[in-house]
């Protein structure tokens, strides 16, 4: 059964605390996704990796980084945590051919007090 | 304007019901997805289409590519259908998803 697996179901962290969420995938994906879900909004792209090393900003990179040493692992970075980031993070991942099925994680709440 | 629009934003139904829920996207798109969001947040893919439709159990997806409409129907719905179904389209040589803000569905017993 493939899986893309994140580190955590719920996390709290203080404000101005580095967080970091984590994603890993044992499909042999070459691209992996974070994305952020707020209520009313849907889901909104952080960042995408294609491939070892290589990031792409998405649409609201703003206060995040990441990071994929590994093809394998994906991890997203909160330099200095603040309230307006308390959400549902949501890592995917997909082969790197075109129309091809994303799969995505069980999702990360994490609240930011 | 959202690039994908998707209605109802809420929806109630019987047990037994068929349900339809749509997607309106503005954008040049290589495919369309439909995926499903139980609470508690993991996301499962429903469906995956460029063209047609496609039928999976009591779950049908359709597109018309001219109109940039596509429709999931549920038939014979049932309390366990209850979830969130998002519309997602990769735009044109990217398998970038671009999401609709989803249709929240209740199946009553």
């Amino acid at each position: 059964d493939v899986k893309v697996t994140q580190s955590s179901r719920y996390l709290v962290k203080r404000t101005g605390e580095k967080v970091f969420l984590e994603c890993v995938q044992d499909m042999d994906h070459e691209n992996m996704f974070w994305y952020r879900q707020d209520p009313g909004l849907g889901l909104r792209l952080i960042y995408f990796s294609y491939d070892v090393k290589m990031k792409e900003k998405g649409d609201i990179p703003e206060g995040y980084s990441v990071s994929r040493e590994k093809k394998e692992r994906f991890s997203l970075i909160l330099e200095s945590a603040s309230t307006n980031q308390t959400s549902m993070y949501l890592c995917a991942s997909s082969s790197g051919h075109l129309n091809t099925e994303a799969f995505f994680g069980q999702g990360t709440r994490l609240t930011v007090v | 304007k959202n690039e994908v629009e998707q209605s109802p934003q809420n929806l109630t139904a019987q047990e037994g019901e068929f349900i339809t829920i749509n997607c309106s996207y503005s954008v040049g798109i290589s495919a369309l997805h439909w995926l499903q969001q139980h609470p508690g947040g993991g996301i499962v893919s429903l469906f995956m289409l460029s063209s047609g439709k496609k039928k999976h159990g009591r779950l049908i997806a359709t597109i018309n590519i001219q109109e940039k409409h596509s429709s999931l129907h549920i038939t014979a719905s049932h309390p366990r259908d209850s979830a969130v179904y998002i519309c997602a389209v990769s735009g044109l040589g990217t398998d970038k998803l671009i999401f609709g803000t989803g249709t929240r569905l209740q199946v009553f017993p």
